[in-house]
């Protein structure tokens, strides 16, 4: 079944150190995203890219950086630039072929640092 | 850049109770409305999305949505709630694609469900 895989699903970092969050998909989307999610804030936007090799900052870009070599794959790292980086981080991706196909989302990876 | 408005960030409900969850959104063209529901540690499954010349929209679970153009509204209903909707709902619109695709949430609601 096509689907979107975060890993890890835990992961424990000490502070002052990088950290980078896998993503992949087989859905065959062009765009991707990367949300930021904390209790009684809903979903931010962090990163998402349209098309391979290129990507644009969402809200709360700084303190993190992506890349997108290819189209399957959009890891996300959290730098230690990054003042509160304990949270739950959801990647998604998309159809960008029909207006209302919805956002498809992994299982995300819940982020300690201590 | 659009919005998102959900009222109330918890709600508690009977089993066997209705329930409403409201959504308003901001949007001067025909928008791409969607709602989610997630359970703990989990990512977003959607639950419904909106068609476009629809104004009644249903979905899996049990849960429905109406569409209203003149209130902005997109509430999600559900006329007998069970023990396994107990979970966090957001509401979402989906910008355009010079906007990138984006979806913007609500806040989220999380729904209660008493026994």
């Amino acid at each position: 079944d096509g689907g979107i895989t975060q890993s890890p699903k835990y992961l424990f970092r000490k502070e002052g150190q990088n950290v980078t969050l896998s993503c992949e998909q087989n859905l065959n989307h062009d765009a991707m995203y990367w949300y930021r999610q904390d209790p009684g804030q809903g979903l931010r936007l962090i990163y998402y890219s349209q098309i391979v090799n290129d990507f644009q900052k969402g809200d709360i870009a700084e303190g993190y950086s992506v890349s997108r070599e290819k189209k399957e794959s959009f890891p996300l790292t959290v730098t230690s630039a990054q003042k509160n980086p304990t949270a739950f981080y959801l990647c998604a991706s998309i159809s960008t072929v029909v207006g209302n196909s919805p956002l498809h989302f992994g299982n995300g990876t819940r982020l300690t640092v201590t | 850049a659009q919005s998102v408005t959900q009222l109330g960030s918890h709600v508690s409900v009977s089993e066997g109770a209705l329930v409403l969850l409201r959504c308003n959104y901001s949007s001067s063209v025909p928008p791409y409305l969607f709602w989610y529901v997630q359970y703990p540690n989990q990512g977003l499954q959607l639950l419904l999305k909106y068609t476009t010349g629809a104004t009644l929209v249903k979905g899996i679970n049990g849960f429905e949505a109406e569409f209203k153009k003149s209130e902005t509204s997109f509430h999600l209903t559900k006329p007998s709630a069970h023990m396994s909707d107990a979970a966090e709902y957001f509401c979402a619109v989906r910008e355009d694609k010079a906007a990138g695709n984006k979806l913007t949430f609500g806040g989220g609601t999380r729904v209660l469900v008493k026994p």
